[in-house]
């Protein structure tokens, strides 16, 4: 069975802090997808990224990179030169082989609290 | 792109009522759509999956009878939530897999339905 751990449940920083989300995830699978998403206040969840099972190159997009870690079955996120605006509730999720459902499992979340 | 809208964006109802929530992909076609349910800050707890032209597969524990489930079309899928009680009262989300991209596994996601049911 699949699960996602983020250990952090909340973290709050100072604007113009970085901050790094953890997430630790376990899959009997080879082939799976790795997912990002945020939910602000609002409450709709937006998709930030993902990163197939294959693909270990780090990516970066404006102030978020991430650092995917097969060794280590980590999927890291970080935020650099956090805005209060960052403030929301971050979802870290596996999805294994098509075979499998497509079905997404989520981690408990980090909730990131950006200080003015 | 990849918008996916629900509604109504929340409602209140009496006990033993039923509700209807819809969920739309506005600009593409989902032949398969999630729908999820959110306590307060909690994560995301998958209930079903809805595929268009068959029957939703429910996850564990979830009532198939009480959570209807229809994806009649490429674009919507309803999910009735019958003789609503307190307990049911929730945040329910959709989402659906845009089917051009079914290789790919993204699920976007709708805004969320807020139900309250006194």
């Amino acid at each position: 069975a699949q699960k996602v751990t983020q250990a952090q449940t909340e973290i709050s920083v100072v604007e113009k802090e970085d901050v790094t989300l953890d997430c630790v995830y376990e899959t009997r699978d080879t082939t799976y997808y790795l997912f990002w998403y945020k939910q602000p206040p609002s409450g709709e969840l937006v998709f930030l990224i993902r990163r197939n099972s294959f693909d270990e190159q780090n990516e970066i997009s404006g102030r978020y990179s991430w650092n995917f870690q097969k060794s280590t079955s980590s999927f890291n996120f970080t935020i650099t030169a956090s805005q209060v605006v960052d403030s929301a509730v971050y979802f870290c999720a596996l999805s294994e082989a098509i075979a499998a459902g497509n079905k997404l499992t989520f981690g408990g979340g980090t909730r990131v609290l950006v200080k003015p | 792109g990849a918008v996916v809208s629900q509604h109504p964006s929340w409602v209140i109802c009496k006990s033993g009522t039923s509700v209807k929530i819809e969920c739309r992909s506005l600009d593409f076609q989902a032949t398969t759509m999630f729908w999820y349910r959110q306590f307060p800050k909690q994560s995301l707890m998958l209930m079903a999956t809805s595929n268009e032209g068959s029957k939703a597969t429910y996850e564990q524990g979830v009532e198939k009878d009480k959570f209807l489930i229809n994806h009649a079309s490429l674009t919507l899928s309803t999910l009735t939530v019958t003789s609503a009680h307190p307990e049911d009262s929730s945040f329910y989300i959709c989402s659906a897999r845009d089917m051009r991209e079914a290789l790919l596994d993204t699920q976007y996601f709708g805004p969320g339905t807020r139900l309250t049911v006194l």
